[in-house]
This record gives structure tokens, C-alpha cells and sequence, in this order.
């Protein structure tokens, strides 16, 4: 199994900042991903992150928006850019272990 | 690519009833298959997973789905609901794409228990 911690856990932000999330797993893994769950909708995959290249964005996400870092194998920070309130959405971090995908329990994202 | 739909934004059960929420697939390899569970201002947490094997999948809290490869589908089904089951419920299904797995999630389908 893995545990996953984000931080912060919720936040509330004004419009044009950016906010990095921070995500730390208990275990060693090749890939970390990131999600974005919209209010009322279902996960969509942001990018997968592995440790010492460059994210893969899924289509309709972009690098300038979500900069994503992966400086260890325990380690990763999404950040989102210039918010705006179509961001406001909860973020989560998730790893495979065993097959399965654990999640953390997100940051849950306002901006006004 | 891989695809999952989940028939049912929303299912409302009387408490003790069967509870049946739908999940079709698209695949083109054999896939793995997942439901999860999200209760209000919580994180994700898995009920079954599918890989191999036997296609009924027994989890947790009572619920169990069936892999039916014909039909291309995973339905969750629980014998007698009870209030706590009402969630958010999600099924995903795997996509190993470029030797990395990613996983597709449905739109999910909030479970109302009435009393």
C-alpha cells in the first residue's frame, strides 16, 4: 500500500496568483500523477510525473499552467498558475502501487 | 483508447434494497477494473479491483461487481443498502499506454439511500 499526504489541504486564493501543491508519499515510486476532479464531475488526468524528466500532459493541459516537479522519488509539486475560478477544483495526487492506484485526499482549490 | 461510462448520474435506493450501479468499458486488451468509493469531502477509496481471474469481485462494506466480458461491463451491486453507502461511486478502468498504466475514471454516480 502507499499513504499519501498532500499539502495544503484546502485553500482559497485570488485570481492571477498560483498555488503549488505539495504531495509526499511513504514509499519509493516511479510515477506520480495528478488529477483534477471539477465540482460535480469525475477525475481527469493532469499529468504523469516521473523522477528526473520532464511531465507528461495529458491533452488540454499544458506545462505553463500546471508546472509539475519531480525532484525525488517521494516527492512531487503541481502548481497552478495564474488562477483563475474555472480552476477552483479539488487537486489530487496519486501513485500505483501493487497494481492499484492510491490517491491522496486532495486540495480542494477556491479561487475568487 | 480506453473509455468507461457509468449509466446513472444519480441512484436513489429505500435502506435494505438492492443497490445496482452500471459501468460499461471499451477495451481493446483485456482490462483492469476498479470501483471506488468518495464519501463528502473525502479522498478515494477503493471497494474491488478486477485483473484476472475470477470475474466476481468481492470488496469491501459488502459490495462485490462481476466482470462480463460479453457485455463489457462491471456492475457494483450490494444484497441490502444501508445509509452509510450513500457516496459518490466511481469506476475506473486502466490504459497502459507507452508501458505506463493510466487510469480512466467514469463520471461517477451518487448513491442516495432513502430511509
Amino acid at each position: 500500500s502507499a499513504v499519501i499526504s498532500q499539502k495544503p489541504s484546502r485553500d482559497i486564493c485570488q485570481r492571477g496568483t498560483s498555488l503549488t501543491i505539495q504531495c509526499q508519499v511513504d514509499s519509493q515510486v516511479t510515477m506520480m500523477f495528478w488529477y483534477r476532479q471539477q465540482p460535480g464531475q469525475s477525475l481527469t488526468l493532469i499529468a504523469t510525473a516521473n523522477q528526473g524528466s520532464e511531465a507528461t500532459y495529458e491533452s488540454g493541459f499544458v506545462i505553463d499552467k500546471f508546472p509539475i516537479s519531480r525532484p525525488n522519488l517521494t516527492f512531487s509539486t503541481l502548481t497552478v498558475s495564474n488562477m483563475s475560478p474555472e480552476d477552483s477544483s479539488i487537486y489530487l495526487c496519486s501513485v500505483e502501487v501493487g497494481g492499484r492506484p492510491f490517491f491522496g485526499q486532495g486540495t480542494r482549490l477556491t479561487v475568487v | 483508447a480506453q473509455s468507461v461510462t457509468q449509466l446513472g448520474s444519480h441512484v436513489s435506493v429505500s435502506e435494505g434494497a438492492l443497490v445496482l450501479l452500471r459501468c460499461n468499458y471499451s477495451s481493446s486488451v483485456p482490462p483492469y477494473l476498479f470501483w471506488y468509493v468518495q464519501y463528502p469531502n473525502q479522498g478515494l477509496q477503493l471497494l474491488l479491483k478486477y485483473t484476472t481471474g475470477a470475474t466476481l469481485v468481492k470488496g469491501i462494506n459488502g459490495f462485490e461487481a462481476e466482470f462480463k466480458k460479453s457485455e463489457t461491463s462491471f456492475h457494483l451491486t450490494k444484497p441490502s443498502a444501508h445509509m452509510s453507502d450513500a457516496a459518490e461511486y466511481f469506476c475506473a478502468v486502466s490504459d497502459k499506454t507507452s508501458g505506463t498504466y493510466k487510469y480512466i475514471f467514469g463520471t461517477g454516480t451518487r448513491l442516495k439511500v432513502l430511509a
